[in-house]
Order: structure tokens, then sequence, then C-alpha cells
């Protein structure tokens, strides 16, 4: 166990729709990262948090967005769902000072 | 942009046999990581990798790290069929304070009695 949750696990919803996925990092890390793990683009960053502020932005579409709250929990918004959104979205968290970036279990989103 | 490269993409064992996994990087990276993975779980990291010549060991894996040659290895001793998931090399771009990974494709290992 990593000490990054992630909610929900599971997500079907249809096209066209708007999900929101959340991750609460591991206590005291400030630090927060989202990645998406599809088949055909492998594993991707999508978009970086540190203390409430975005840092770093990757290929996140621009039906995409996020953001974390003054508690450090972070939320990836998902809107007009296509099936090619269809993932394992992955929430990671980093502490100061450290280089590893710990991962949560995902939430498996299933666009029909 | 870090292009992370990864070779074999899936490779078959039998137990007790030795064999190593290729992560090759195209530009200047500060950080290698390594990752494991079961199928339709989290990513568990097993190694980060920060300087020339780092060599680190965990069990019957062992990684290092050749900045010069832009390549990091994971080599398996002996190995055993708990060691079966996808192993994920990653990069840090050097320079800035992000830490945004890039992964390779995964090398899917499965060992075999």
């Amino acid at each position: 166990d990593s000490g990054v949750t992630q909610t929900p696990k599971h997500l079907i919803t249809a096209t066209g729709q708007r999900v929101t996925l959340r991750c609460s990092p591991r206590s005291g890390d400030l630090s927060v990262y989202w990645y998406q793990q599809s088949l055909d683009q492998g594993l991707q960053f999508l978009i970086q948090y540190y203390n409430g502020e975005e840092r770093a932005k990757g290929n996140i579409l621009e039906r995409f967005s996020a953001q974390q709250f003054p508690d450090l929990h972070s939320e990836l918004n998902l809107s007009s769902l296509e099936l090619g959104d269809s993932a394992l979205y992955f929430c990671a968290s980093r502490g100061g000072g450290g280089d590893t970036q710990y991962f949560g279990p995902g939430t498996r989103l299933t666009v029909l | 942009e870090l292009k992370v490269e990864q070779n074999p993409l899936f490779l078959s064992m039998q137990e007790g046999k030795n064999y190593t996994i290729y992560c090759n990087y195209s530009t200047t990276s500060d950080r290698l990581y390594w990752y494991r993975q079961d199928p339709g779980k989290s990513l568990e990291s097993l190694f980060v990798l920060l300087s020339n010549g780092a060599v680190k060991q965990e069990g019957r894996l062992m990684a290092s790290l050749d900045t010069k040659a832009r390549l990091s290895t994971l080599h398996i001793t002996a190995a055993v069929h708990d060691l079966s998931a996808t192993y994920f090399c990653a990069g840090r771009p050097r320079g800035g304070s992000n830490y945004k990974l890039t992964f390779g494709k995964g090398t899917l290992l499965t060992v075999n009695p």
C-alpha cells in the first residue's frame, strides 16, 4: 500500500459525459501527478500540482482539467468523454526532497 | 523531449535463469526509475538511480545506470515465478523541478516453471 488513495476504483459512463476522479496523496506530500495508462499510448504524464499550484503539463487534452485543493487532495475532471478516453488513470504523489513518486491504485474508466 | 525505449517488450524466462532488460533514453536525464506493475494493479517503485555508475540491488533484481551511454539495465538473477510482472523504466529530464516522468512501453516478463 503506497498511501495514495484514489476513488472511484471503477467508472463506467457514456460518451459525452463528464466525470471527476479523486486522489488523496500520502500524508505530507505536496506534489500530485496524474498519469493515463492505455494500451495504445502506454503510460503518459498528464499534469502536476504542487501545493495547490499547477507546475507542469504533459499531453493533457483541453477537455481535461485538474486542481489541487487546500487539503492537498486533487481532482481530475474529464468532460465530453470519448471512447478513446477509456483508460486507467493513476495519481502519484511525491514528498519534498524525495525522488520517488508513489502511485495510487488507479481509477479504471470505461466510456461506452 | 525525453524519449525512453525498453527492450525487449516481451520476455519469457524459465525459472532459475538470468536475463537483462534494457532501457535507453534519448536526452540527458538526471533520474532513472524502475517500476513493477502486476496485472490490473498499480505501479510499485523498485529503484531510483541518480548518478552515473549507480547500482542498486533488491533480492533477485539489480539495476544500473550508465549516463554516458544513456542506458539503464535491470538484471534478473535466478528468476522465480513471483517475478512475473510488467517492468517499466522512466526518466526525468535534467533540469527543472517538476519531476514529470517519461515511461518506456514496459517489458512483460513471464517466468515459467
